[in-house]
């Protein structure tokens, strides 16, 4: 079975810090998508960034980036500068070719302190 | 672009009432739309997937004839609560993706609807 698994449920950071989110993916396919997705207190889920597991470099978001590592079937989100409006429920999703169907984790509640 | 509404945003109904819930694709053609269900400081528990044109395919454990589900449009879907009990309250999302290849496309999210059954 699939599985996608989030390790941290929460954590806090000091605004203008960097943050690192966890998520680790179990799946014996080899052709896959990964996702961050972001859930604010307004609770609307926001597309934080993308991965296709075919491409070697790292996708790159403005101040959000991954250190995907295949081999170690890892997804890592870090945010850099981080700011008060990052607060909010971070979850990692993933989805495999041939199916449109996402498997979430149990998501990261992040707090950027001031 | 790729902005998805729900309506209503808030809904209490009395128990034994249906509620019917829209989900909208308002600049893009959505060809397959999903329906979540969130319970408080919990994941997303995905209940179905609905394609225009054809019958909803419902994840193991939801009940069909409860949650019904209409994907009339490229557009639009429907969920509806029928017979709605105080355990059917929840926050209930959807999400909309463009394409039909399978090949990892992205999920773009409503802003989702509260229901309260009393």
């Amino acid at each position: 079975a699939q599985t996608v698994t989030q390790s941290q449920p929460e954590m806090s950071v000091q605004e203008a810090e960097t943050v690192t989110l966890s998520c680790t993916y179990d799946t014996s396919e080899s052709n896959y998508y990964l996702f961050w997705y972001k859930q604010p207190p307004s609770r609307q889920m926001i597309l934080v960034i993308r991965q296709e597991a075919y491409k070697q470099q790292n996708a790159t978001e403005n101040r959000f980036s991954v250190n995907f590592q295949k081999a170690a079937k890892s997804f890592s989100l870090k945010i850099s500068d981080s700011q008060l409006g990052d607060t909010a429920m971070y979850f990692c999703a993933f989805t495999t070719s041939g199916t449109y169907k996402y498997i979430f984790g149990t998501g990261t509640r992040l707090k950027v302190l001031a | 672009g790729a902005v998805v509404s729900q309506h209503p945003s808030w809904v209490i109904c009395k128990s034994g009432t249906s509620v019917k819930i829209e989900c909208r694709s308002l600049d893009f053609q959505a060809t397959t739309m999903f329906w979540y269900r969130q319970f408080p400081k919990q994941s997303l528990m995905l209940m179905a997937t609905s394609n225009e044109g054809s019958k909803a395919t419902y994840e193991q454990g939801v009940e069909k004839d409860k949650f019904l589900i209409n994907h009339a449009s490229l557009t639009l879907s429907t969920l509806t609560v029928t017979s709605a009990h105080p355990e059917d309250s929840s926050f209930y999302i959807c999400s909309a993706s463009v394409g039909t290849s399978g090949e990892g496309e992205t999920q773009y999210f409503g802003p989702g609807t509260r229901l309260l059954v009393l």
